[in-house]
């Protein structure tokens, strides 16, 4: 069966620490893994990773695939109220199909 | 830039009755879909399209219908509502050679 597995569920910090998400899969010829951030409304997209070992950084955030491990993490430095959302991972596989993991909601206290 | 619509972004309806939302995006996209997404458990994927009425069983396609009369257009319809259909719904699309979905903002639907 095809599953996208994130942990932790649920992460409490405070402004200034340093956070690793976690986003594990198992699926049928994959093809891609995808992260979003999600606030209070729609998911907004962060980044995609298709090769292993290639970090994709963008401010505080950066990302990095294993697809030996099958698995991908999510850091964020210097962490800010901002960034208090819901995580969220999705991997492609086959032609055309996406599954997402249950998202890890991040609350940075201040 | 893309923008996808929802009808709605919050809805109450009792149990039983007809409940369309709708969808609406504006980049042409071949592919729309539809998701809810509860506390727990991510997003679920309910249905999805690849073009003008076509339409794909998701995960969790029961009690729930789909309509795309136009390319622009996806329709979610639950026949008969039941309390266990309250939950967010997102809508998306995307280029089918694209990598990213675009998402609306959500149809918060409370079925009493």
């Amino acid at each position: 069966e095809d599953k996208v597995v994130q942990s932790p569920l649920s992460l409490v910090v405070h402004e200034g620490d340093t956070v690793t998400l976690n986003c594990s899969y198992e699926v049928t010829n994959f093809r891609s893994l995808l992260w979003y951030k999600q606030e209070k409304k729609a998911p907004t997209f962060l980044f995609m990773l298709t090769s292993s070992g290639i970090e994709k950084k963008s401010g505080r955030l950066s990302s990095i695939l294993d697809k030996k491990e099958l698995f991908s993490i999510l850091n964020i430095t210097a962490t800010q109220t901002g960034d208090s959302a819901i995580y969220l991972c999705a991997v492609r596989f086959n032609n055309n199909d996406m599954r997402f993991g249950a998202g890890t909601r991040l609350t940075v206290k201040p | 830039d893309v923008k996808v619509t929802q009808s709605s972004r919050y809805l109450v309806k009792r149990t039983g009755e007809k409940v369309f939302l709708e969808c609406v995006q504006d980049m042409d996209h071949e592919n729309m879909f539809w998701y809810r997404q509860d506390p727990g458990l991510g997003l679920r994927l309910i249905y999805f399209s690849y073009d003008v009425k076509m339409k794909e069983k998701g995960d969790i396609p029961e009690g729930y219908s789909v309509s795309r009369e136009k390319k622009e257009r996806f329709s979610l319809i639950l026949e008969s509502a039941s309390t266990n259909q309250t939950s967010m719904y997102l809508c998306a699309s995307r280029w089918t050679a694209g990598y990213e979905q675009y998402f609306g903002p959500g149809t918060r639907l409370t079925v009493t």
